[in-house]
């Protein structure tokens, strides 16, 4: 199995609080992905990076900051938690070929995060 | 920008019978194009891609996926279905042509086999 940890497994916070998700590889893989997963939406991309201090934005980043000072490390940041940041969070590792992402994605076990 | 339809939420199929889980896609490029599954309390693993060449793409389980270019399409298959097969499956586009990092997934739809 692909080296990813998840941090923390299980979240529970106020409005209004700042949250941060860690994911943690070992693979020294440049592509790093944050996806959340909610019922009816499937897997929607938050923000990527394809490598140390480079990220963009995904599908739904509104509410959501990253950062990636180090190869393993990417960090999702929530400024502000809403009840709709309620979600299981993924991160996905991938290697590059080219100069690009393979697509070849290997997952974390998720981050549920509940929001009150 | 490109995205993935996943027509169907779910799909239920006696064991022992071919399946189809049909997945079509939008990009502007060429498309790498992938097929993810999800057990019941597990995490997601990778089971195909297409690239280039072959439209027939073998993969993990026993599942293979058919590139239909002019369709738009890149549907899962596998000629008899297991119980264990039972799972949540994702279609995922990433746009080749345009050199765009993002991979996409769709909504997911969920596949039953029937004992």
């Amino acid at each position: 199995d692909a080296g990813i940890t998840q941090s923390p497994r299980h979240k529970v916070t106020e409005t209004g609080t700042p949250v941060t998700l860690r994911c943690h590889q070992t693979e020294n893989h440049r592509y790093m992905y944050w996806y959340r997963q909610d019922p009816g939406h499937g897997l929607r991309l938050i923000h990527y990076s394809y490598g140390v201090k480079d990220t963009d934005k995904g599908e739904v980043s509104d509410g959501y900051s990253v950062s990636r000072s180090k190869t393993e490390d990417f960090l999702l940041t929530l400024e502000s938690a809403t009840s709709s940041q309620t979600s299981v969070y993924f991160c996905a590792i991938s290697e590059g070929t080219s100069g690009r992402p393979t697509g070849e994605l290997f997952f974390g076990e998720g981050s549920r995060l509940t929001v009150l | 920008a490109q995205s993935v339809a996943q027509p169907e939420d779910q799909v239920n199929v006696a064991e022992g019978n071919p399946l189809t889980v049909k997945c079509t896609y939008s990009v502007s490029g060429n498309p790498y194009l992938f097929w993810y599954v999800q057990y019941p309390n597990r995490g997601l693993q990778f089971l195909l891609k297409y690239i280039t060449g072959d439209n027939l793409v073998k993969g993990s389980y026993g599942f293979e996926a058919e590139f239909n270019k002019s369709q738009t399409s890149f549907h899962l298959k596998k000629p008899s279905a297991l119980v264990s097969d039972s799972a949540l499956y994702f279609c995922a586009v990433r746009d080749e042509e345009n050199r765009d990092d993002k991979i996409i997934f769709g909504k997911g739809t969920r596949l039953h086999i029937l004992p």
